[in-house]
């Protein structure tokens, strides 16, 4: 079955930029997409199509995909952008999920 | 305002059947595929399946024995059954809407139901 692997966690300074990998295998020939999940609440799509953003999600968040990986990038990070950020591509006939990474801003 | 609601028991004893219920509001059954996502506490998402409004539907393999999905057009909900559960089914689950034809993102969520499997 088709996996999305994600590091466990990544910290980052406020105003800091962070990036969080997702690789998988030709992960590059998919559209990827990624959600942010904050405690108690629904994930919420913040990229889509590698590198689209829906109306809403500030400028600030940003995306790509090639060969094997995709990366979230977060410019100017926010304290309020601590959550919970999961990859999710299209392979194998089914949707998949990445591992997941905690955002910790301090 | 478009909105997504789950609804259904929040406790099901094991080897009987999980039945939930997304209601639509806000927009057309007819205009997205409808998703069911579950999350095991603490842990991440794992996709479910998805259903459209024309009946076509397509499930996770790994739930697929188990797993039967159904949409109500006239009420603008559809539903999910999974049948002989267990601890492991344990989880938060989400109904979803895939709004962009052909960007195999989720960009509607339900808040979600807890559902408990123990007797």
């Amino acid at each position: 079955s088709y996996e999305l692997i994600q590091p466990p966690s990544v910290s980052v300074s406020p105003g800091q930029t962070a990036s969080i990998t997702c690789s998988g295998d030709k992960l590059g020939d998919k559209y990827a997409c990624w959600y942010q999940q904050k405690p108690g609440q629904s994930p919420v799509l913040v990229i889509y199509q590698d590198n689209k953003r829906p109306s809403g999600i500030p400028e600030r968040f940003s995306g790509s995909n090639s060969g094997n990986t995709a990366t979230l990038t977060i410019s100017g990070t926010q304290p309020m952008d601590e959550a919970d950020y999961y990859c999710q591509a299209y392979g194998s006939s089914t949707y998949v999920f990445g591992t997941g990474t905690k955002i910790t801003v301090l | 305002q478009v909105q997504l609601q789950e609804s259904g028991p929040g406790l099901v004893k094991p080897s009987e059947t999980l039945s939930l219920t997304c209601t639509v509001s806000g927009v057309s059954i007819t205009s997205y595929h409808w998703n069911w996502i579950r999350q095991p506490p603490g842990k991440g998402l794992e996709w479910i399946g998805y259903i459209h409004y024309s009946g076509n539907s397509d499930y996770n393999p790994s739930l697929k024995s188990r797993v039967t999905m159904s949409v109500n057009t006239s009420n603008k909900q559809f539903s999910l059954r999974l049948k002989s559960v267990s601890a492991a089914d344990t989880a938060v689950y989400y109904c979803a809407g895939e709004g962009t034809p052909g960007s195999y993102a989720f960009d509607l969520w339900g808040q979600g139901i807890m559902v408990t499997v123990s007797s």
